[in-house]
Protein backbone atom coordinates (compact mmCIF):
# COMPACT_ATOMS: atom_id res chain seq x y z
CA UNK A 1 0.00 0.00 0.00
CA UNK A 2 0.87 3.29 -1.00
CA UNK A 3 2.12 5.45 2.25
CA UNK A 4 1.65 9.25 3.10
CA UNK A 5 3.38 11.58 5.00
CA UNK A 6 2.13 14.60 6.68
CA UNK A 7 3.09 16.97 9.92
CA UNK A 8 1.52 15.79 12.97
CA UNK A 9 0.00 19.28 13.82
CA UNK A 10 -0.59 22.50 11.97
CA UNK A 11 -1.80 26.11 13.51
CA UNK A 12 -3.81 28.74 11.67
CA UNK A 13 -5.39 31.79 12.21
CA UNK A 14 -9.49 32.22 12.23
CA UNK A 15 -10.04 33.00 8.62
CA UNK A 16 -7.07 32.44 7.10
CA UNK A 17 -5.86 30.78 4.52
CA UNK A 18 -4.47 26.98 5.49
CA UNK A 19 -2.07 24.98 3.38
CA UNK A 20 -2.06 21.96 4.70
CA UNK A 21 0.81 19.60 2.80
CA UNK A 22 0.88 15.77 2.55
CA UNK A 23 3.83 13.63 0.48
CA UNK A 24 3.80 10.89 -1.44
CA UNK A 25 6.56 9.94 -3.62
CA UNK A 26 5.43 5.95 -3.86
CA UNK A 27 2.16 6.73 -5.58
CA UNK A 28 1.16 4.54 -8.87
CA UNK A 29 -0.03 6.01 -11.79
CA UNK A 30 -4.14 4.46 -10.83
CA UNK A 31 -3.63 5.97 -7.19
CA UNK A 32 -6.44 8.62 -6.54
CA UNK A 33 -5.40 11.55 -3.71
CA UNK A 34 -8.17 11.54 -0.88
CA UNK A 35 -8.27 13.79 2.01
CA UNK A 36 -10.91 13.37 4.55
CA UNK A 37 -10.92 15.24 8.21
CA UNK A 38 -12.39 14.46 11.42
CA UNK A 39 -14.02 16.41 13.96
CA UNK A 40 -13.80 15.32 17.41
CA UNK A 41 -16.51 12.36 18.37
CA UNK A 42 -17.44 12.07 14.73
CA UNK A 43 -16.83 9.58 12.11
CA UNK A 44 -14.18 11.20 9.42
CA UNK A 45 -15.75 13.21 6.46
CA UNK A 46 -15.09 13.42 3.23
CA UNK A 47 -13.25 16.69 1.78
CA UNK A 48 -11.73 15.82 -1.60
CA UNK A 49 -10.26 13.74 -4.21
CA UNK A 50 -8.31 14.50 -7.61
CA UNK A 51 -5.79 12.29 -9.92
CA UNK A 52 -4.21 14.79 -11.71
CA UNK A 53 -5.38 17.86 -12.08
CA UNK A 54 -5.76 20.39 -9.32
CA UNK A 55 -9.35 20.16 -8.16
CA UNK A 56 -12.33 22.62 -6.29
CA UNK A 57 -15.51 21.91 -4.20
CA UNK A 58 -17.38 23.77 -1.76
CA UNK A 59 -14.96 22.59 1.24
CA UNK A 60 -11.75 23.18 -0.14
CA UNK A 61 -8.92 22.95 -2.81
CA UNK A 62 -6.43 20.38 -3.48
CA UNK A 63 -3.12 21.22 -5.54
CA UNK A 64 -1.31 18.24 -6.72
CA UNK A 65 1.99 18.59 -7.91
CA UNK A 66 3.18 18.00 -11.56
CA UNK A 67 4.77 14.74 -10.38
CA UNK A 68 1.88 13.43 -8.14
CA UNK A 69 4.65 13.12 -5.30
CA UNK A 70 3.10 15.63 -3.15
CA UNK A 71 -0.59 17.49 -2.69
CA UNK A 72 -1.48 20.08 -0.52
CA UNK A 73 -5.59 20.38 0.71
CA UNK A 74 -6.19 24.47 1.25
CA UNK A 75 -8.67 25.61 3.30
CA UNK A 76 -9.52 29.22 1.95
CA UNK A 77 -10.51 30.78 4.79
CA UNK A 78 -10.22 28.84 8.04
CA UNK A 79 -13.38 28.89 10.91
CA UNK A 80 -13.42 27.23 14.39
CA UNK A 81 -14.92 23.96 12.51
CA UNK A 82 -12.46 23.34 10.27
CA UNK A 83 -10.28 22.40 13.68
CA UNK A 84 -9.86 18.84 13.07
CA UNK A 85 -7.68 15.67 12.15
CA UNK A 86 -6.97 16.24 8.34
CA UNK A 87 -6.43 12.62 6.45
CA UNK A 88 -4.30 12.42 3.16
CA UNK A 89 -4.80 8.78 1.87
CA UNK A 90 -4.17 7.17 -1.86
CA UNK A 91 -6.35 4.94 -3.01
CA UNK A 92 -6.29 2.83 -6.46
CA UNK A 93 -8.69 -0.12 -8.04
CA UNK A 94 -9.01 -1.50 -4.49
CA UNK A 95 -11.34 -0.99 -1.52
CA UNK A 96 -8.73 -0.32 0.98
CA UNK A 97 -8.39 3.50 1.96
CA UNK A 98 -5.18 3.02 4.52
CA UNK A 99 -5.21 6.32 7.09
CA UNK A 100 -2.51 7.24 8.65
CA UNK A 101 -2.05 9.73 11.59
CA UNK A 102 -3.18 12.99 9.75
CA UNK A 103 -2.02 16.80 10.71
CA UNK A 104 -4.24 17.88 13.77
CA UNK A 105 -5.21 21.42 12.42
CA UNK A 106 -5.98 23.86 15.09
CA UNK A 107 -7.39 27.04 14.30
CA UNK A 108 -7.08 30.05 16.43
CA UNK A 109 -9.76 32.73 17.47
CA UNK B 1 -31.33 9.46 3.23
CA UNK B 2 -29.60 9.97 7.26
CA UNK B 3 -26.77 8.42 6.15
CA UNK B 4 -24.79 5.86 7.60
CA UNK B 5 -26.49 4.73 10.98
CA UNK B 6 -24.42 2.63 13.68
CA UNK B 7 -25.98 1.04 16.89
CA UNK B 8 -25.30 1.38 19.82
CA UNK B 9 -23.36 4.91 19.78
CA UNK B 10 -21.67 3.03 23.20
CA UNK B 11 -21.31 -0.21 24.79
CA UNK B 12 -19.38 -0.77 28.11
CA UNK B 13 -19.30 -4.45 28.89
CA UNK B 14 -16.97 -6.87 30.78
CA UNK B 15 -13.96 -8.82 29.51
CA UNK B 16 -15.47 -11.95 28.37
CA UNK B 17 -18.83 -11.10 27.21
CA UNK B 18 -19.68 -10.54 23.50
CA UNK B 19 -21.25 -7.61 21.61
CA UNK B 20 -22.58 -6.87 18.49
CA UNK B 21 -22.80 -3.65 16.22
CA UNK B 22 -25.10 -3.17 13.76
CA UNK B 23 -24.34 -0.62 11.03
CA UNK B 24 -26.93 0.58 8.61
CA UNK B 25 -25.05 1.75 5.16
CA UNK B 26 -26.68 4.43 2.55
CA UNK B 27 -29.08 2.36 0.86
CA UNK B 28 -27.85 2.46 -2.22
CA UNK B 29 -24.40 1.88 -1.65
CA UNK B 30 -22.86 -1.73 -2.90
CA UNK B 31 -19.60 -1.51 -0.90
CA UNK B 32 -19.36 -1.79 3.34
CA UNK B 33 -16.58 -0.98 5.39
CA UNK B 34 -15.36 -1.58 9.09
CA UNK B 35 -12.13 0.15 10.72
CA UNK B 36 -11.55 0.53 14.16
CA UNK B 37 -9.84 3.27 15.90
CA UNK B 38 -7.76 4.11 19.14
CA UNK B 39 -6.97 7.11 20.44
CA UNK B 40 -4.58 9.18 18.75
CA UNK B 41 -4.49 6.60 15.61
CA UNK B 42 -6.20 7.09 12.50
CA UNK B 43 -8.83 4.62 11.35
CA UNK B 44 -7.30 1.01 10.59
CA UNK B 45 -8.81 -1.13 8.22
CA UNK B 46 -10.58 -4.26 9.59
CA UNK B 47 -13.17 -5.89 6.39
CA UNK B 48 -14.78 -4.97 3.41
CA UNK B 49 -17.98 -6.00 1.49
CA UNK B 50 -19.10 -5.71 -1.93
CA UNK B 51 -23.13 -6.47 -1.29
CA UNK B 52 -23.26 -9.40 0.62
CA UNK B 53 -19.71 -10.93 0.28
CA UNK B 54 -16.95 -10.31 2.48
CA UNK B 55 -13.89 -9.92 0.13
CA UNK B 56 -11.44 -9.50 3.15
CA UNK B 57 -10.37 -9.47 6.63
CA UNK B 58 -7.27 -7.48 7.66
CA UNK B 59 -5.08 -9.87 10.27
CA UNK B 60 -6.16 -7.56 12.72
CA UNK B 61 -9.38 -9.26 12.80
CA UNK B 62 -8.95 -12.15 15.33
CA UNK B 63 -10.89 -15.32 15.70
CA UNK B 64 -13.32 -13.74 18.17
CA UNK B 65 -14.13 -11.18 15.59
CA UNK B 66 -17.07 -11.87 12.95
CA UNK B 67 -18.66 -9.81 10.04
CA UNK B 68 -21.87 -10.46 8.34
CA UNK B 69 -23.80 -8.39 5.73
CA UNK B 70 -26.79 -10.55 4.99
CA UNK B 71 -29.16 -9.49 1.58
CA UNK B 72 -25.84 -7.09 0.95
CA UNK B 73 -28.08 -4.00 3.21
CA UNK B 74 -27.01 -3.67 7.03
CA UNK B 75 -24.01 -5.39 8.88
CA UNK B 76 -23.31 -6.50 11.95
CA UNK B 77 -19.60 -6.83 13.66
CA UNK B 78 -19.06 -9.19 16.64
CA UNK B 79 -16.58 -9.44 19.23
CA UNK B 80 -16.65 -12.92 21.12
CA UNK B 81 -14.91 -13.13 24.78
CA UNK B 82 -14.18 -9.54 24.68
CA UNK B 83 -10.96 -8.58 25.67
CA UNK B 84 -9.63 -4.64 27.41
CA UNK B 85 -7.08 -4.66 23.92
CA UNK B 86 -10.88 -4.77 22.21
CA UNK B 87 -11.43 -0.84 23.53
CA UNK B 88 -11.88 1.08 20.97
CA UNK B 89 -14.52 3.51 18.36
CA UNK B 90 -15.54 0.58 15.23
CA UNK B 91 -16.28 2.71 12.30
CA UNK B 92 -18.28 1.24 9.70
CA UNK B 93 -18.21 3.22 5.89
CA UNK B 94 -19.98 2.42 3.13
CA UNK B 95 -19.47 3.78 -0.88
CA UNK B 96 -21.25 3.28 -4.07
CA UNK B 97 -18.61 2.06 -6.84
CA UNK B 98 -17.24 -0.22 -8.95
CA UNK B 99 -14.03 -2.58 -8.59
CA UNK B 100 -11.86 -0.35 -11.01
CA UNK B 101 -12.13 3.22 -9.40
CA UNK B 102 -9.83 4.56 -6.50
CA UNK B 103 -12.23 7.49 -6.74
CA UNK B 104 -14.86 5.77 -4.78
CA UNK B 105 -16.13 8.15 -1.69
CA UNK B 106 -16.25 6.88 1.75
CA UNK B 107 -19.42 8.03 3.82
CA UNK B 108 -18.60 7.20 7.74
CA UNK B 109 -21.27 6.67 10.57
CA UNK B 110 -20.72 8.31 13.81
CA UNK B 111 -19.12 5.08 15.09
CA UNK B 112 -19.66 2.93 18.07
CA UNK B 113 -17.46 3.36 21.10
CA UNK B 114 -16.75 0.20 23.11
CA UNK B 115 -15.07 0.18 26.31
CA UNK B 116 -14.34 -3.35 27.81
CA UNK B 117 -13.85 -3.00 32.11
Amino acid sequence: DAKTTQPNSMESNEEEPVHLPCNHSTISGTDYIHWYRQLPSQGPEYVIHGLTSNVNNRMASLAIAEDRKSSTLILHRATLRDAAVYYCILTSGTYKYIFGTGTRLKVLA
Amino acid sequence: DTGVSQDPRHKITKRGQNVTFRCDPISEHNRLYWYRQTLGQGPEFLTYFQNEAQLEKSRLLSDRFSAERPKGSFSTLEIQRTEQGDSAMYLCASSLGDRSSGANVLTFGAGSRLTVL
